[in-house]
């Protein structure tokens, strides 16, 4: 069984439109993680949720709006996409969030705004 | 915030050397991992490790968290094994467990 798992594993749009990106974790993790890497391969955080509270958002444009419905899944809504929001996001899940402990991660999406 | 540098950027191997890549931090974490991407994208942890060795059939890697670096150790090299390797760490102390990543080491195994 995949511990995180992401859909879709491919995303192509225009600019301008709105897509999300949903993930989900059988891991019984409390903590979840969604962290984009760009053209250069650089990956960096944008957000961390706990038990569906928000407890990291790295100075992510407000047209990024993650939501966690339950600790199971924590989905990303884009608005307005623009060509710099092309890259390949990865959804990860750890059981706590502030004492280290092995982050799982999943296939990645790669989104290309057009 | 913390800074976590790895190298060399690049590595070419010719199948069956070995190699050590370096990852250096800037202070205390309570998680460091390291990461292979292939060349599909996917990113598969290799290991989890704030502090000591462990190895995992040719792979090893050690981290001296006193001494802030961690070295992952590639044995008998495969074309399989091409792909960037990453470190990740997650600093101590703090509120949050996010990992901030190394720019990576990009390794080509030549048959």
């Amino acid at each position: 069984d995949t511990a995180v798992s992401q859909t879709p594993k491919y995303l192509v749009t225009q600019m301008g439109n709105d897509k999300s990106i949903k993930c989900e974790q059988n891991l019984g993790h409390d903590t979840m993680y969604w962290y984009k890497q760009d053209s250069k391969k650089f990956l960096k955080i944008m957000f961390s949720y706990n038990n569906k509270e928000l407890i990291i958002n790295e100075t992510v444009p407000n047209r990024f709006s993650p939501k966690s419905p339950d600790k199971a899944h924590l989905n990303l809504h884009i608005n307005s996409l623009e060509l710099g929001d092309s890259a390949v996001y990865f959804c990860a899940s750890s059981q706590d969030s502030g004492r280290g402990g092995l982050q799982y991660f999943g296939p990645g999406t790669r989104l290309t705004v057009t | 915030g913390i800074q976590v540098e790895q190298s060399p950027p690049d590595l070419i191997l010719q199948e069956g050397a070995n190699s050590t890549l370096r990852c250096n931090f800037s202070d205390s974490v309570n998680n460091l991992q390291w990461f292979h991407q292939n060349p599909w994208g996917q990113l598969i942890n290799l290991f989890y490790i704030p502090s000591g060795t462990k190895q995992n059939g040719r792979l090893s890697a050690t981290t001296v968290a006193t001494e802030r670096y961690s070295l992952l150790y590639i044995s008998s090299s495969q074309t399989t094994d091409s792909g960037v390797y990453f470190c990740a760490v997650g600093a101590r102390g703090g509120a949050t467990n996010k990992l901030i990543f190394g720019t990576g080491t990009l390794l080509a195994v030549q048959p």
